[in-house]
């Protein structure tokens, strides 16, 4: 019972592209998304995040974008760059942030 | 003066022993965690502590007991290990009411 789905196990794009990663949720009830970004042998660490009355949040190379109807939300890098290459974690919780629930990732490789 | 420090890095033991990883944060953070990364990549909370306090114990075996002695460590003693329990372990700390997770960087259990 996958609640925050990543359907792309990886990502191959140029630097200086643009990089979409995609994430799907089933659970209605979440209300604060967040994207975290993990270099092997390293643990997670914290991109960006969004609040669900929000549809939108930019962080200079960084937007997550929020479509609640469709249960979707996106994470665009633009311009991509080679130390973005990385998987790339949708994350999402609900009232009260304590349980974070993570999706299975996507690895995105950005070549020179 | 890493953040959230994880020891040991690698544990490598066979089935039946009893282990433990422990977990120290220097963020000031009320809130730990102990998630699983297993073999199929998914990383899932297994407890959080909030100021010594345990509020998310995620139907986790008996085997696995979170300790709290004070609220910058979380340790995490497993008994009667089993192959199954081989997987990587991550601590984690956060503020509280917000889902931003500051994790360590990870305890690579091998179970043979």
């Amino acid at each position: 019972d996958q609640q925050v789905k990543q359907n792309s196990p990886s990502l191959s794009v140029q630097e200086g592209r643009i990089s979409i990663l995609n994430c799907d949720y089933t659970n209605s009830m979440f209300d604060y998304f967040l994207w975290y970004k993990k270099y092997p042998a390293e643990g997670p660490t914290f991109l960006i995040s969004i609040s669900s009355i929000k549809d939108k949040n930019e962080d200079g190379r960084f937007t997550v974008f929020l479509n609640k109807s469709a249960k979707h939300l996106s994470l665009h890098i633009v311009p991509s760059q080679p130390g973005d290459s990385a998987v790339y974690f949708c994350a999402a919780s609900e009232g009260g942030y304590q349980k974070v629930t993570f999706g299975i990732g996507t690895k995105l490789q950005v070549i020179p | 003066d890493t953040a959230v420090s994880q020891t040991p890095k690698y544990l490598v033991t066979q089935m039946g022993n009893d282990k433990s990883i422990k977990c120290e944060q220097n963020l000031g953070h009320d809130t730990m965690y102990w998630y699983k990364q297993d073999s199929k990549k998914f990383l899932k909370i297994m407890f959080s502590y909030n100021n010594k306090e345990l509020i998310i114990n995620e139907t986790v075996p008996n085997r696995f007991s979170p300790k709290s002695p004070d609220k910058a460590h979380l340790n995490l003693h497993i008994n009667s290990l089993e192959l199954g329990d081989s997987a990587v372990y991550f601590c984690a700390s956060s503020l509280p009411n917000t889902g931003e997770l500051f994790f360590g960087e990870g305890s690579r259990l091998t179970v043979l």
